[in-house]
């Protein structure tokens, strides 16, 4: 019973750099989502998806592209890094809406 | 992780007493709210949630009441336990039925033995 799975826990890029963070959720939940949390911040909607092949823009989504090419799994990538993008991210999915699960984060630091 | 705490307000509480957590909410017009306890390192984890349509709600040793007149929600946790350790935030549903939230920046909870 994974729940929500995120990978890498951790990662450091140098500014300008691409890269791809891996979300996989196990519960047959339609909706996913994307969000940074960044200090003194509460969670910050990047972007989400109600489906398998639809994706659309949070709060936040500049800098950021997200794909959802099967349902189980929802893709963020970075396509060039830079420092402003630190952050811990979290994935997330949902039954509709209710409350979301969560995995536990990726920490990325951008130099 | 614990650098996204480093700012937060911090509640101390003696091993065994309850616990009190407010969060302020701005949108009159919310009407679903929820409580998430987050460990370091670890993902927000649902405690509770309530509707605008109650005033209080209680599941096992937490109880959230909801003062819909001066938009606040608190959090008690009763008899608290070194693993209740934690952040805690508030979210509120601002689009009925729909995923859009607003979350609240937390409250550490730290639990002395």
């Amino acid at each position: 019973n994974a729940g929500v799975t995120q990978t890498p826990k951790f990662r450091v890029l140098k500014t300008g750099q691409s890269m791809t963070l891996l979300c996989a959720q196990d519960m047959n939940h339609e909706y996913m989502y994307w969000y940074r949390q960044d200090p003194g911040m509460g969670l910050r909607l990047i972007h989400y998806s109600v489906g398998e092949g639809t994706t659309a823009k949070g709060e936040v989504p500049d800098g950021y592209n997200v794909s959802r090419l099967k349902k189980q799994n929802f893709l963020l990538g970075l396509e060039s890094a830079a420092p402003s993008q630190t952050s811990v991210y979290f994935c997330a999915s949902s039954y509709g809406v209710q409350p979301q699960h969560f995995g536990d984060g990726t920490r990325l630091s951008i130099l | 992780g614990e650098s996204v705490g480093l700012h937060l307000p911090t509640l101390s509480v003696q091993e065994g007493d309850n616990s009190i957590i407010n969060c302020a909410y701005s949108n009159s017009a919310s009407d679903y709210f929820i409580w998430y306890k987050q460990e370091s390192g670890k993902g927000p984890q649902f405690i509770i949630d309530i509707r605008s349509n109650m005033d209080k709600r209680q599941g096992q040793r937490v109880t959230v009441l909801l003062n819909k007149t001066v938009k606040h929600l608190s959090l008690q946790i009763a008899a608290t336990q070194p693993g209740d350790s934690a952040v805690y935030f508030c979210a509120e549903n601002r689009l009925s039925g729909t995923y859009k939230y607003i979350f609240g920046t937390g409250t550490r909870l730290k639990v002395l033995a």
